[in-house]
């Protein structure tokens, strides 16, 4: 059965500070998305990253997918309020399957 | 109305109630999905629709039971659900089926009493 575990589970970090999600798993993936969730809301595509070591950037976050493809991080800099939200991977292959999220808190 | 939507957007059913949830897209895609979201689970998919047939169905049980009557609207009908079916009930759509961005909507919150 593949598994996505993505750590840590919740984090609560003050307006300003940099932090560092992960995505990890033993399986392979064609392809790896992000997902962000908030409140009230369905998940929204943040991007999908498909080459081994592929890193991406959308403005202050920055995605990279591991070079044999079983594991991903984003990094957000000077995280704002406004980056609160449920993080979610999501590895794709013939299935698509996802991890339990990251539930990310940013104090003003 | 822009993108997917969900009706009802909570639900409150008694286990021997029928009710149904409704999901309409307004992009011109032609695959559509339900996934189950409960507290401590990861995100799960239900079904996938492509061109209004059924491409897969994970082991879902008999009482969740779909419905596409054409590309843009998705239903799923409920009856006889168990405490443990509570779950907020995600629809997405996409171009084609397993490829390229899901868009979701907003969900509807279902409490099974």
């Amino acid at each position: 059965t593949q598994l996505l575990e993505q750590s840590p589970q919740f984090l609560s970090i003050q307006e300003g500070e940099n932090l560092t999600v992960y995505c990890n798993s033993s399986s392979v993936f064609s392809s790896l998305q992000w997902y962000r969730q908030e409140p009230g809301e369905g998940p929204v595509l943040l991007v999908t990253v498909v080459t081994g070591g592929e890193v991406k950037k959308l403005k202050r976050l920055t995605f990279q997918f591991g070079d044999a493809r079983k594991d991903s991080s984003l990094h957000i800099t000077a995280a704002q309020p406004g980056d609160t939200g449920l993080y979610l991977c999501a590895g794709r292959d013939d299935k698509i399957i996802f991890g339990k999220g990251t539930r990310l808190h940013i104090l003003p | 109305e822009t993108g997917v939507t969900q009706t009802p957007r909570h639900l409150v059913m008694g286990m021997t109630n029928k009710k149904s949830l409704k999901c309409e897209q307004h992009l011109g895609h032609n695959a559509m999905y339900w996934y189950k979201q409960s507290a401590k689970k990861p995100l799960e998919l239900m079904f996938v629709y492509s061109l209004e047939e059924r491409v897969e169905n994970n082991s879902v049980p008999s009482r969740f039971s779909p419905e596409c009557p054409n590309s843009s609207h998705l239903f799923l009908h409920l009856h006889t659900l168990q405490p443990e079916d509570s779950a907020l009930y995600l629809c997405a759509s996409s171009l084609l089926a397993g490829v390229g961005e899901q868009y979701f909507g907003p969900g509807t919150r279902l409490t099974v009493t």
